[in-house]
């Protein structure tokens, strides 16, 4: 199978802060790479995406980077809030299948 | 609309039991998903189906049937139930390949599975 890992398994930043949560990737064919949020108890949510043709795509809030060179994925959120405590996962996607990683853990203290 | 719905949200099963799980979309998208995820572990794709009728096989298939009859359904089937099948499976569902919100699976919440 593909490999999507993440390098940091939990994060803890203050409210307010930015938070960056990075991925690698293992698979330079994939079409898009995908960041999902999933709280607890709940299935993940979608954040945003970027094709790999791109290197940057902002969305609210976040923004995610592409480095193709080094197969690195990250996702940046501005002036993290409480409701943004969850586990983020990247996924890469490839022929209508998708690819994910372990997860990072993000607890934002207030 | 209701999105994305999974019933039950809970089952305990003997090894070697059978059982099916359902799986309800409302958006009328084409694809759907099943997955399962163990702790400490990102979601890994069972089965998918890209549209009515069609199912194919994901990163863990072995020990799982799948079935798309109508559009709206995607049913995930245990044979033969192993403590290895303990999760928590989710179902997804998203629209069509090449458009724009492609990669925005919908998710379901969830149904919790302990195989004794």
């Amino acid at each position: 199978g593909e490999s999507v890992g993440l390098h940091l398994p939990t994060l803890s930043v203050q409210e307010g802060d930015n938070s960056i949560i990075n991925c690698a990737y293992s698979n330079s064919a994939s079409d898009y790479f995908i960041w999902y949020k999933q709280e607890s108890g709940k299935g993940p949510q979608f954040i945003i995406d970027i094709r790999s043709n791109m290197d940057k795509r902002q969305g609210q809030r976040v923004t995610v980077l592409l480095n193709k060179t080094v197969k690195h994925l990250s996702l940046q959120i501005a002036a993290t809030q409480p409701g943004d405590s969850a586990v983020y996962f990247c996924a890469e996607t490839l022929i209508a299948q998708f690819y994910f990683g372990t997860g990072t853990s993000l607890t934002v203290i207030p | 609309n209701a999105g994305v719905t999974q019933t039950p949200k809970f089952r305990v099963l003997k090894t070697g039991q059978s059982m099916t799980l359902l799986c309800a979309q409302d958006m009328n998208h084409e694809y759907m998903y099943w997955y399962r995820q163990d702790p400490g572990m990102g979601l890994r794709l069972i089965h998918y189906s890209v549209g009515e009728g069609t199912t194919a096989k994901g990163e863990v298939p072995d020990g799982y049937n799948v079935s798309r009859l109508k559009k709206q359904n995607f049913l995930l089937g245990l044979e033969s139930a192993a403590p290895s099948q303990t999760s928590v499976y989710f179902c997804a569902s998203s629209p069509l390949s090449g458009t724009s919100f492609y990669n925005e699976q919908f998710f379901g919440p969830g149904t919790r599975l302990t195989v004794l």
